[in-house]
């Protein structure tokens, strides 16, 4: 079976620009989380959807994030505009329940010059 | 609410020695616990979780974890590293019940030596 697919798996732009990353869950997963990994603060929780609907956004730093879900295939995290201290591993993970273990995909990796 | 502490953030260990991560949680209801893995530009993996059932977990690549209530401990042991245990390691926490999202610790980098 695959597991979580996220793209792209590296990204480099410039600031202000608009970054989108795309993430696939497993299939039958209701439960899908996006968080981000930084050397100084560890492993964060942005936002988690089930079912598709967001449950729990408080981890979003700032308005310039925004995530979708618009079926249960498929997810984005949209950041617009980007800013250098945004540059972080942004992984995807999806769980069949709430308090099931969470399968990540490989991550994205996001440079923002 | 939940948290976890890992104590140590780098952990060195010698080829066939004992390795020992620790995790101590705070958790005002009866908790969830994992633990997972981060190989070099991969995403986590689950090792083990600890769900209120038997107390001494055992996970995949020969690691287990005992819950100890009274010490609010969930600490991860492996009796023979192996230079393929070099990686990140990370405890999380969640509720057992109105499940909420896992806290994850700040990890623990294991370096094994040959």
């Amino acid at each position: 079976d695959a597991g979580v697919i996220q793209s792209p798996r590296h990204e480099v732009t410039e600031m202000g620009q608009e970054v989108t990353l795309r993430c696939k869950p497993i299939s039958g997963h209701d439960y899908l989380f996006w968080y981000r990994q930084t050397m100084m603060r560890g492993l964060e929780l942005l936002i988690y959807f089930n079912n598709n609907v967001p449950i729990d956004d408080s981890g979003m730093p700032e308005d310039r994030f925004s995530a979708k879900m618009p079926n249960a295939s498929f997810s984005t995290l949209k950041i617009q505009p980007s800013e250098p201290r945004d540059s972080a591993v942004y992984f995807c993970a999806s769980s069949v329940l709430r308090d099931q273990p969470q399968h990540f995909g490989d991550g994205t990796r996001l440079s923002i010059l | 609410a939940q948290s976890v502490t890992q104590l140590g953030s780098h952990v060195s260990v010698s080829e066939g020695a004992l390795v020992l991560l620790r995790c101590n949680y705070s958790s005002s209801v009866p908790p969830y616990l994992f633990w997972y893995v981060q190989y070099p530009n991969q995403g986590l993996q689950l090792l083990l979780k600890y769900t209120s059932a038997a107390t001494l977990v055992k996970g995949i690549n020969g690691f287990e974890a005992e819950f100890k209530k009274s010490e609010t401990s969930f600490h991860l042991t492996k009796p023979s590293a192996h230079m393929s245990d070099a990686a990140e390691y990370f405890c999380a926490v969640t509720r057992s019940y109105n499940t909420d999202k896992l806290i994850f610790g700040t990890g623990t980098r294991l370096q094994v030596f040959p």
